[in-house]
């Protein structure tokens, strides 16, 4: 099976605009989740969607939101970037919701807010 | 909320050296155990996971951890490191309640010297 792939890689915005990153599953996971990586906060926690729905939040502001689709790929939006944005952002997938499936991980986007 | 604390956050050790890289966690409940690792410019990928039953859990690439839940630990250990084991370590905890909200530790970046 193919891993998770996130798309782009790479980004460069500058501060006030909007970012959309893409992620692709394991196929037949169901369950995607997004986290910020940074060398200051280290892996936290972003959202989890589970068949279309958002099942958990982590303590991020309303800018970050995110979705996903009826064929399990998801997306995450950043409205008004901050320069404290620049991250790597990482999603994973797994095949349930439970909290005891292993997390499959992409390699992540990183953004670089100027 | 739970939280995980990894004591060391850069642990050199010589090649064929054996290693134990340590983690803490917080919690009033029963929770699920997670270590992952990370090499450079690339996602997370599990090593091993305790779920329940027996404390002692092989993992992959020879590594092992043990639960203790009076000491509420889960410290990683592998008997005889090489250098490809240089990265950074990640301890992980889930709540069974809220699934798929991971809570990660800040890392341990393993240096193993030839």
């Amino acid at each position: 099976k193919a891993g998770v792939t996130q798309t782009p890689r790479y980004l460069i915005k500058t501060r006030g605009q909007q970012v959309t990153l893409s992620c692709s599953p394991i196929s037949g996971h169901r369950s995607v989740s997004w986290y910020q990586q940074t060398p200051g906060q280290g892996l936290q926690f972003l959202f989890e969607y589970f068949s279309e729905t958002q099942r958990n939040k982590g303590n991020f502001p309303g800018r970050f939101s995110g979705r996903q689709f009826s064929n399990s790929r998801s997306e995450m939006n950043v409205s008004t970037l901050e320069l404290g944005d620049s991250a790597l952002y990482l999603c994973a997938s797994s095949s349930g919701a439970g909290g005891q499936e292993t997390q499959y991980f992409g390699p992540g986007t990183r953004l670089l807010v100027l | 909320a739970q939280s995980v604390t990894q004591l060391d956050s850069q642990v050199p050790v010589f090649e064929e050296a054996p290693v134990e890289l340590r983690c803490n966690y917080s919690s009033s409940v029963s929770v699920y155990l997670f270590w992952y690792v990370q090499y450079p410019n690339q996602g997370l990928q599990l090593l091993l996971k305790y779920l329940s039953g027996s404390t002692l859990v092989k993992g992959i690439n020879g590594f092992e951890a043990e639960f203790n839940k009076s000491q509420t630990s889960f410290h990683l250990r592998k008997p005889s490191v090489h250098i490809s084991d240089t990265a950074e370590y990640f301890c992980a905890v889930s709540d069974p309640r809220t699934g798929n909200q991971f809570y990660f530790g800040t890392g341990t970046s393993l240096t193993v010297i030839p």
